[in-house]
């Protein structure tokens, strides 16, 4: 099985700053017949499902904002939030989606400083 | 819309069986994988199972394999996980998603979740 990897478990950041959470895999997640990268980000508000906000490691799902972007290939990906709003306050997790089981990483969790 | 209702969670004692649906609504059900994924309370997530569009291909987290067992309704809309020989460490939240990709024999991350069924294993 593919093991995922966050860092760190949670990170106090102030209002406007940066927030990059880290994402590694046991394996390369790069698939060479399609060029992309089978990692996938979620959010997850207190109370609530977690919601899709990333695939093929950078693609914005619809309605995210641009302040939250991905970057990395192969085994090491990561999250960044360039200026933290307060509605971004949850636990993130990332998901290697290249094969069965879909693996999580264990997530990292923000909060405002 | 799309609107994913889990049901079935309930209290049972260990080694007792249990049958969660999720009824879908607001896409075309018969056209996308589908997966459960569950959460311990405070915990991370894990993937229990899915099931492509066509029931072609199925897979397991290590954790339920041999216990659960994902299926489908396409006519419908329904989707299934049979958990049998329950644990005191299946006690979880569980979630149904849709998984993205139209018709996709790949798997997909999930797009859309319900918002959950609890299932608590205990004596």
């Amino acid at each position: 099985d593919i093991v995922m990897t966050q860092s760190p478990d949670s990170l106090a950041v102030s209002l406007g700053e940066r927030a990059t959470i880290n994402c590694k895999a046991s394996q390369s997640l790069l698939h060479t017949s399609t060029n992309k990268d089978y990692l996938a980000w979620y959010v997850q508000k207190a109370g609530q499902p977690p919601k899709l906000l990333l695939y093929w490691a950078s693609t914005r799902e619809s309605g995210v904002p641009d302040r939250i972007s991905g970057s990395g290939s192969g085994a090491d990906f990561t999250l960044t939030i360039s200026s933290v709003q307060p509605e971004d306050v949850a636990v993130y997790y990332c998901q290697q989606f290249y094969t069965s089981p879909l693996t999580f990483g264990g997530g990292t969790k923000v909060e405002i400083k | 819309e799309v609107q994913l209702l889990e049901s079935g969670g309930d209290l049972v004692q260990p080694g007792r069986s249990l049958r969660l649906s999720c009824a879908a609504s607001g896409f075309n059900f018969g056209d996308y994988a589908m997966h459960w994924v569950r959460q311990i309370q405070g915990k991370g997530l894990e993937w229990v199972a899915g099931i492509t569009w066509n029931s072609d291909s199925i897979g397991y987290g290590d954790s339920v394999k041999g216990r659960f067992t994902i299926s489908r309704d396409n006519a419908k809309n329904l989707l299934f996980l049979e958990a049998k020989s329950l644990r005191v460490e299946d006690t979880a939240l569980y979630y149904c998603g849709k998984g993205s990709g139209r018709r996709s024999f790949e798997w997909r991350p999930v797009d859309y979740w319900g918002q959950g069924t609890p299932v608590t294993v205990s004596s």
